[in-house]
């Protein structure tokens, strides 16, 4: 199947620091990539929705100036943690697919963020 | 190695049928279950979870799965398909300090009228 590579897996930070989160899709084009987050002893929470050269679409609650997602190429998505807290600590997994796999999505390996 | 492992690519039934999805799961301890659903162009949603206790557990949209650990299974299961039903169902496995998360391949999921 198709890889998504995710990276990095583990990050620490300062609080009030930003962490860049990169996701790419290794052997196909990703049209559509979603940004998760996970709490512990709960499900993913769907953060947004980021299309290949458009803006992303945030969930409800989401702060969009916080959390900075970048598709700039059909390979590629970022997200940002910007001026991180310790509250903004969790698990963070993207997943990503298109015309390509016939809208099947594949998943990254998650990013544990720990912000100290 | 962890691993989850759906063994259906394609599944077909027609509504009003069961439906049983498959999923086997290799984890060097008990791990957090859970079920989604990815309907075409949105986000997954989350259909059932087992953390611990009654090993059968309820979801919504009438759907129950079952955890058998001698089996390393965690099948999903509904007595009656509807069309709505019609997407793509992912299983995953985390660990308790949930700083991993695997998921399956994914089975799709074909309703007939």
């Amino acid at each position: 199947g198709a890889v998504v590579s995710q990276h990095p897996s583990w990050v620490i930070c300062k609080s009030g620091t930003s962490v860049k989160i990169e996701c790419r899709s290794l052997d196909f084009q990703a049209t559509t990539m979603f940004w998760y987050r996970q709490f512990p002893k709960q499900s993913l929470m769907l953060m947004a929705t980021s299309n290949e050269g458009s803006k992303a679409t945030y969930e409800q609650g989401v702060e969009k100036d916080k959390f900075l997602i970048n598709h700039a190429s059909l390979t590629l998505s970022t997200l940002t943690v910007t001026s991180a807290h310790p509250e903004d600590s969790s698990f963070y997994i993207c997943s990503a697919g298109g015309v390509a796999t016939n809208e099947k999505l594949f998943f990254g390996s998650g990013t544990q963020l720990s912000v100290l | 190695a962890q691993s989850v492992t759906q063994p259906d690519i394609h599944i077909t039934v027609s509504e009003g049928a069961s439906l049983e999805l498959r999923c086997n799961y290799s984890y060097g301890a008990t791990p957090y279950l859970f079920w989604y659903v990815q309907s075409p162009g949105q986000g997954l949603q989350l259909l059932l979870k087992y953390f611990s206790g009654d090993t059968l557990v309820q979801g919504i949209k009438g759907f129950e799965a079952e955890f058998k650990r001698s089996q390393s299974s965690f099948n999903l299961r509904k007595p009656s398909v509807h069309w709505s039903d019609a997407a793509e169902y992912f299983c995953a496995v985390g660990a308790h300090n949930f700083n991993k998360f695997y998921f399956g391949s994914g089975t799709k999921l074909n309703v007939k009228p």
